[in-house]
């Protein structure tokens, strides 16, 4: 069974401009959720999507965007780039709806992002 | 404040003694908590889950769940050079959304 796969795996952008990743959850997996990585502050809460919708959103401005398709598969966008966004962006995939005592998350092998 | 505490480390081990490792939360609702082990560079992958008070045993690890104290550990027992990683404790919110603490690094020396 093929895992989570994030597309690129790696990427250069100069600030101002606009990234867009990709993430292919487990198949079945219909929660795919976005975290960003970095040193400083460790794993943080993007957003989460199921079927298609947006039910979590994380603190994060609105240059940080998403969306699921119907096949499950997610992409996420930062517009107008700076540099504290160069990061490890990770995707995840879950099986459940979210309920509690259930579901484990999987992550994909990440994005990483390098803003010049 | 944080959701999830961990102790950044770097803990320091020798190669087959055993490794504990904590964590404490904040919400007293949670149900679901995790750990995840990460290598320099990788994603992280998932080691344990557990959503019961007590001890959950996988081969070398076993998770410890302390909901009144709001407490998850982890412990590796017979401790390999290939467990040095960065391990992270995870608590499941609403909808998916997991709180990860900054994760404590192990080294296991040979």
């Amino acid at each position: 069974k093929a895992g989570v796969t994030q597309t690129p795996r790696y990427l250069i952008k100069t600030r101002g401009q606009q990234v867009t990743l990709s993430c292919s959850p487990i198949s079945g997996h219909r929660s795919v959720s976005w975290y960003q990585q970095t040193p400083g502050q460790g794993l943080q809460f993007l957003f989460e999507y199921f079927s298609e919708t947006q039910r979590n959103k994380g603190n994060f401005p609105g240059r940080f965007s998403g969306r699921q398709f119907s096949n499950s598969r997610s992409e996420m966008n930062v517009s107008t780039l700076e540099l504290g966004d160069s990061a490890l962006y990770l995707c995840a995939s879950s099986w459940t709806s979210g309920s509690p005592n259930t579901g484990e998350l999987f992550f994909g092998e990440g994005s990483r992002l390098t803003v010049l | 404040q944080k959701e999830v505490e961990q102790n950044s480390g770097p803990l320091s081990v020798p190669e087959g003694a055993i490794a504990s490792l904590n964590c404490t939360y904040s919400d007293r609702g949670s149900q679901s908590f995790f750990w995840y082990r990460q290598y320099s560079g990788k994603s992280p992958e998932l080691i344990m889950s557990i959503y019961s008070n007590g001890d959950k045993e996988d081969g070398r690890f076993t998770a410890q769940l302390n909901k009144a104290s709001q407490y998850v550990s982890l412990l590796i027992r017979d401790s390999q050079p290939s467990d040095s990683a960065t391990y992270l404790c995870a608590v499941k919110g609403n909808f998916n959304k997991f709180y990860f603490g900054s994760g404590t690094k192990l080294n296991v020396k040979p």
